[in-house]
């Protein structure tokens, strides 16, 4: 089945930019997902991108799909201190059911 | 949020002992999901739902069963828990065929002892 990794952590200074990396095996993943998770609360769907495309930009948020490396990146802008989260990455191959990654734990250096 | 409720939102819980934690959502949708999260692991499919009386089982499945008996309610049921079940359970919807956005509920910890 599909398999979703990403790193567990990610140190960023407050005004920098964020880019969290992560790479999923199935080619056949129609739609990819990012996901926060702030302390005790659930997950808040960020943006998705369609397999057909290589790049969504959403505000602070870009997203870059390399379909032939299977490899998704979310790049925050500007990063700020709200930003602090878990963050997830999710493949659909079918049926809308998601894996998900284990998450990247991104902490904003003041 | 989408609408999306669970309860209850905490639960301790002996070893043995049946469990049914409940998602409610208030829109209508088709499609709802049950997932559970642990450290290291994400999140884990468990059991999902179609529609009324349709479900089928996800990734992690074992000891676990759903129901749903109306559109709104999808209850998930560990038959008799155990400590390997400690974990964060999340529910999520998906607002319709035609759409991959899904959404998920404010999650239940549950903790079995």
């Amino acid at each position: 089945g599909e398999d979703v990794e990403q790193s567990l952590f990610l140190s960023v200074r407050e005004g920098d930019s964020s880019v969290i990396n992560c790479t999923y095996t199935d080619s056949s993943s129609t739609y990819l997902y990012w996901y926060k998770q702030e302390p005790g609360a659930g997950l808040q769907l960020l943006t998705y991108i369609f397999s057909n495309m290589d790049m969504k930009q959403d505000q602070r948020l870009t997203v870059l799909l390399n379909k032939k490396d299977k490899h998704l990146s979310l790049r925050i802008a500007d990063t700020q201190t709200g930003d602090s989260a878990i963050y997830f990455c999710a493949a659909a191959v079918q049926n809308e059911k998601l894996t998900f990654g284990t998450g990247t734990r991104l902490t904003i250096i003041p | 949020d989408a609408g999306i409720t669970q309860s209850p939102r905490h639960k301790v819980t002996e070893t043995g002992t049946p469990v049914t934690l409940r998602c409610h959502q208030t829109e209508n949708h088709r499609y709802m999901y049950w997932y559970r999260q642990d450290p290291g692991h994400g999140l884990r499919l468990i059991h999902y739902s179609y529609g009324v009386k349709d479900t089928d089982k996800g990734e992690v499945s074992d000891g676990y069963s759903v129901s749903r008996s109306k559109t709104e309610d999808f209850l998930l049921t560990l038959e008799s828990a155990t400590s390997s079940q400690t974990s964060v359970y999340f529910c999520a919807i998906t607002q319709g065929q035609s759409s991959y956005e899904q959404y998920f509920g404010p999650g239940t910890r549950l903790t079995v002892t």
